[in-house]
């Protein structure tokens, strides 16, 4: 069964301050892995997506890496703010070829930033 | 890029009742997604909407208890239907390919 676990569940620091979010996957075929931040009371919304081939990708201050041999993401925030308070999801598509979503999402990691 | 709207962005129902969440996308799609995400979860898959066609479910999900319409490549409707107090959650329209993803800002119900 298709799986993404993320970890810590929650994290709290203070604001400048840098963190790491961790997301281990079994998902196979792997086409692609996002990582999502998700405001409360919003949709998500998508900061980085990896194809197989990608180590690293890097959208401003967040920066996700990408090890598809040990199937294991980090998506790294550098100082921090606290609009960074939020939920961070880790999402995994499996190369299905069409019909479902062929998706499988993490439980996500509640960052908060203190000031 | 696609920019999803939802209807209501949240509402409280009453048990036994029924809501009808509302999902518009700002073009043309073929597939448009419901999910739920229920406090603390992630999210889990209701049923695929394809424009001319029935909903697929996905395991756990019934069309009596979520019947969705599609009746144009940019509007889908879910209804929650005889809610319970376990119906209580968020409810996301998703559109997506390949390699993007886009979700509305989710319809927060509470079932009291």
């Amino acid at each position: 069964k298709n799986q993404v676990e993320q970890s810590p569940q929650s994290l709290i620091i203070l604001e400048g301050k840098n963190c790491t979010l961790q997301c281990n996957y079994t998902v196979s075929p792997f086409s692609n892995l996002r990582w999502y931040k998700q405001d409360t009371g919003r949709g998500p919304v998508s900061l980085t997506i990896m194809t197989f081939s990608e180590n690293t990708k890097s959208n401003g201050r967040y920066t996700a890496t990408l090890d598809a041999d040990t199937k294991q993401s980090s998506l790294h925030i550098t100082a921090s703010q606290l609009s960074d308070s939020a939920s961070y999801i880790c999402v995994v598509r499996e190369y299905s070829g069409g019909g479902a979503d062929g998706l499988t999402f993490g439980k996500g990691t509640h960052l908060i930033i203190q000031p | 890029s696609a920019v999803i709207s939802q209807k209501p962005s949240r509402d409280i129902c009453q048990r036994g009742t029924s809501l009808t969440i509302q999902c518009q996308v700002d073009s043309q799609v073929t597939m448009m997604f419901w999910y739920r995400q229920q406090p603390g979860q992630s999210l889990t898959l209701i049923a695929t909407a394809n424009q001319g066609s029935e909903a697929t479910y996905e395991s756990g999900f019934v069309i009596d208890k979520f019947p969705i319409s599609r009746p144009n490549l940019t509007f889908s409707t879910l209804t929650v239907s005889n809610m319970s107090p376990e119906d209580s959650s968020i409810y996301l329209c998703s559109v997506g390919w390949d390699y993007e993803q886009y979700f509305g800002p989710g319809t927060r119900l509470t079932v009291t």
